[in-house]
């Protein structure tokens, strides 16, 4: 059985801070870990997506991931209060397989 | 970038009917499209992994008579949630792979289910 687990929180980051969350996974054979934002009703959007050791950067979002140690995060630089959502990590095998979610963490950028 | 049409966005229909759901990719052909349901505050839960032209793989615990998965072509998959109950209601998403773009996966906008 695949897992993915994230803090649920809420939780709460002053406006132009750094919001930091984190997600670890079960399974060593996954391959691609995405994360997505989903604003109350309606569909996730993907936000950045990973597949190697490292991180990778785009605009105030940095994803780190650490495969030894089943371990993926999302930073947000100088977050803004549209910001706040729901952050869901997703992992991935091989393949057309589909993705794996975790619950997600509520985010709140507070003014 | 690519984009998964999901109709109707909201639907409302009488407890014992049946509703029709269609996901379609317009600008890629998905061989392979995936439908999960999202009851409020909770995560995407995987109902089924719809394969062009054989039959779905059902999530254990999902009833494949219930949800009946159909994907004719490499662009339309239809969820159909049969004798439609009020524990039914949910918020149903599709998305698409798309193999030419390393089996990326896009989601469709949502379908909002009430039965009543």
């Amino acid at each position: 059985q695949k897992e993915v687990e994230q803090n649920s929180g809420p939780l709460s980051v002053p406006e132009g801070a750094i919001a930091s969350l984190n997600c670890t996974y079960s399974d060593r054979g996954s391959q691609s870990f995405f994360w997505y934002r989903q604003y109350s009703g309606k569909s996730p959007e993907l936000i950045m997506s990973i597949y190697s050791n490292g991180d990778k950067e785009d605009g105030r979002f940095t994803a780190q991931l650490n495969k030894a140690s089943q371990y993926v995060s999302l930073l947000i630089r100088d977050s803004q209060p549209s910001d706040s959502a729901t952050y869901l990590c997703a992992v991935k095998g091989g393949g057309a397989d589909g993705l794996t979610f975790g619950k997600g963490t509520h985010l709140i950028i507070q003014p | 970038g690519a984009v998964v049409s999901q109709h109707p966005s909201r639907v409302i229909c009488k407890s014992g009917t049946s509703v029709k759901i269609e996901c379609r990719s317009l600008d890629f052909q998905a061989t392979t499209m995936f439908w999960y349901r999202q009851f409020p505050k909770q995560s995407l839960m995987l109902m089924a992994t719809s394969n062009e032209g054989s039959k779905a793989t059902y999530e254990q615990g999902v009833e494949k008579d219930k949800f009946l998965i159909n994907h004719a072509s490499l662009t339309l998959s239809t969820l159909t949630v049969t004798s439609a109950h009020p524990e039914d209601s949910s918020f149903y998403i599709c998305s698409a792979s798309d193999r030419g773009h390393g089996n990326t996966i896009y989601f469709g906008e949502g379908s909002w289910l009430t039965v009543v």
